[in-house]
């Protein structure tokens, strides 16, 4: 069962624009992280949201967990070429264990 | 070495082949897990240790094979695989299960069954 939907699948933007990637699911989560991944590496944390209407920002990336915490919003201000690659929301409801959503694939072109 | 290491980084193995994969965390955490991802899909969570003891066995074939022999090491042994287990198999840990923990990703192991 597909419990968390990523759109879109795949972005490409120049160098310096603005992008929103979204997750979302008809489940409720207790919490929800954002990862990224390289190219040959394992996923790293970039942060984990636990309140409803929660907004958290990490230099120029902007996280937003939904108000009924079914979903969320990751936006990325004046895009740079190191932020290519794979951003992965995961969501907990069951208290131990972490549903991954399939991903957003983003390319930054200088 | 420091974080989470895996070895292999890579494996081409025959379906009759028996090989294992090994995982090691160097943060002192006390959670281990297995990942699969293939393309197109989500990561799937396989298997998940607790000090270690099994918690979570999410219908995982039995060809694959868990070993948690102390709280830093976790193995997966492969035996009889299929084509279809060709994907990317990822180690993590973290300090404690409760889902607010971070999980620190190793960097992977990628395999290719023939």
């Amino acid at each position: 069962t597909q419990l968390l939907e990523q759109s879109p699948q795949f972005l490409s933007i120049q160098e310096g624009e603005n992008l929103t990637v979204y997750c979302n699911s008809s489940s409720v989560f207790s919490s929800l992280q954002w990862y990224r991944q390289e190219p040959g590496e394992g996923p790293v944390l970039l942060v984990t949201v636990v309140t409803g209407g929660e907004v958290k920002k990490l230099k120029r990336l902007t996280f937003q967990f939904g108000d009924a915490r079914k979903d969320s919003s990751l936006h990325i201000t004046a895009a740079q070429p190191g932020d290519t690659g794979l951003y992965l929301c995961a969501g907990d409801y069951t208290g131990n264990q972490f549903y991954f959503g399939t991903g957003t694939s983003l390319t930054v072109i200088p | 070495e420091t974080g989470v290491t895996q070895t292999p980084r890579h494996l081409v193995m025959g379906m009759t082949n028996k090989k294992s994969l090994k995982c090691e965390q160097h943060l002192g955490h006390n959670a281990m897990y297995w990942y699969k991802q293939s393309a197109k899909k989500p990561l799937e969570l396989m298997f998940v240790y607790s000090l270690e003891e099994r918690v979570e066995n999410n219908s995982v074939p039995s060809r694959f094979s868990p070993e948690c022999p102390n709280s830093s090491h976790l193995f997966l042994h492969l035996h009889t695989l299929q084509p279809e287990d060709s994907a990317l198999y990822l180690c993590a840990s973290s300090q404690g299960l409760a889902g607010y923990n971070e999980q620190f990703f190793g960097p992977g192991t990628r395999l290719t069954v023939l």
